[in-house]
């Protein structure tokens, strides 16, 4: 199975930070790296979808990169409703696997 | 608009097994891949596996080959997830996903205990 390594686990951060949020992936899944946002009790909410492509309705100040194995969900500015879990996933190749999650927490 | 409407919370004994469902408005599930997701008590996502509803196929996690079993309807427009022989350890919220995750359920939360 391909492993998606997150990191960090949690992160401590200010409100107008920039945030990265990162994915390593075992092996190569080319451009098919999802991003989800999710708030307490919540479903999750697809921001970044093919590494790159921001979902309908994300904020502009959500992006997403790639640079080889490793996939970045970066946050300019953040606001308060930005702080929530953050998950990662792979879906070149079954079974899909998620990253562990990246919690961020106000400072 | 798209909905994913799942079932309520389910309590259930060890040993025994619960079917979640799945009700979609706005999107016919023949046209996409219907993904089954849990969420353990503060922990990540899971992902437990897929059925095509067009034809029925299913692929699942190898952890979850033998605790879930996938099915669909088609006329409906809902799918469903079975789990058997519940474990104190299938205790966790269970999600249903479509259109490329870009659609999930609210989730339906299932516990098990005696």
């Amino acid at each position: 199975d391909i492993q998606m390594t997150q990191s960090p686990s949690s992160m401590s951060v200010s409100l107008g930070d920039t945030v990265t949020i990162t994915c390593r992936a075992s092996q190569d899944v080319g451009i098919y790296v999802n991003w989800f946002q999710q708030k307490p009790g919540k479903s999750p909410r697809r921001m970044i979808y093919r590494a790159t492509n921001l979902a309908d309705g994300v904020p502009s100040r959500f992006s997403g990169s790639r640079s080889g194995s490793d996939y970045s969900l970066t946050i300019s500015s953040l606001e308060s409703e930005d702080v929530a879990d953050y998950h990662c996933l792979q879906y070149d190749e079954y079974p899909r696997t998620f990253g562990g999650g990246t919690k961020l927490e106000l400072k | 608009e798209v909905q994913l409407q799942q079932s309520g919370a389910e309590l259930g004994k060890p040993g025994t097994s619960v079917k979640l469902s799945c009700k979609v408005s706005g999107y016919n599930i023949r046209n996409t891949y219907m993904h089954w997701v849990n969420q353990r008590p503060g922990k990540g996502l899971e992902w437990i596996g897929r059925i095509d509803p067009a034809n029925g196929n299913t692929i699942y996690a190898e952890k979850f080959k033998s605790k879930a079993t996938l099915t669909a309807d088609t006329s409906s427009n809902t799918a469903y997830m079975q789990l058997s022989q519940l474990k104190s350890d299938d205790t966790a919220i269970y999600f249903c996903a479509i259109g490329g995750f870009a659609y999930w359920g609210q989730g339906t939360l299932v516990t098990v205990s005696s």
